[in-house]
């Protein structure tokens, strides 16, 4: 079946540190895949999301780039602020193939210090 | 525009008890879901709306969860006789079905603890 993994956390960076939290997915056909953040008290947010092989996705200085031979998505910044600290969740969704929940992998919290 | 609002945002009953959580979707979604966030567990998808019907219920974790939308609009999810291991946060997503990768938008939660 569908499923994500994720690098387990936590992650504890210095600020202006590079950042890679690791992603990759199992699933058939051709899934569109995400990257979701959840601030401290906050909602779950979009924060970028790729639908194609080779498609990089890009927010807020974050990126990620959907490598279909190597099932990967991904996420970097090359330099983090105190305010990228949250929980970051990579998550891929076949909604082409009518599929349409979001499979999410168990998140990374991600905790930058000054 | 507004987002997707969830009410309670917090949620205290007795074991035993029935409770009901309301979800308001972005106007004009026509795509609505519920998934459970717990420690342990992670995201959980429960069950998918489309319009009124829902088409995919293979997330309810037993038959005491039920859900329901009417008017392609507000959706009520329901927990019967509920158990301790119902405590989570319950989020409710929605999306313009059809549109683009099915990017959902999340309302804030309901934190529901089951004493």
């Amino acid at each position: 079946g569908d499923s994500v993994t994720q690098m387990e956390g936590p992650v504890t960076l210095s600020e202006e540190a590079f950042l890679t939290i690791n992603c990759t997915y199992t699933a058939t056909g051709y899934p569109s895949l995400f990257w979701y953040v959840q601030y401290p008290g906050e909602g779950l947010q979009l924060l970028l999301k790729a639908t194609k092989a080779d498609d990089k996705g890009s927010n807020k200085g974050f990126e990620a780039t959907y490598r279909k031979e190597t099932t990967s998505f991904h996420l970097e910044k090359g330099s983090v602020q105190v305010s990228d600290s949250a929980v970051y969740f990579c998550a891929l969704s076949r909604f082409q193939t009518g599929a349409n929940n979001l499979f999410f992998g168990t998140g990374t919290r991600l905790t930058v210090i000054p | 525009g507004a987002g997707v609002s969830q009410s309670p945002s917090n949620k205290v009953t007795e074991k035993g008890k029935d409770v009901e959580l309301r979800c308001d979707p972005i106007s004009g979604h026509t795509a609505l879901y519920w998934y459970r966030q717990s420690l342990g567990q992670g995201l959980e998808f429960l069950i998918y709306f489309q319009g009124n019907s829902a088409p995919d219920k293979s997330g309810l974790p037993s038959d005491r969860f039920s859900a329901e939308r009417t008017g392609g609009s507000v959706s009520t999810l329901t927990i019967q006789r509920t158990q301790q291991e119902d405590s989570a946060v319950y989020l409710c997503a929605s999306s313009l079905f059809g549109k683009g990768a099915n990017e959902q938008f999340f309302g804030p939660g309901t934190r529901l603890t089951v004493l």
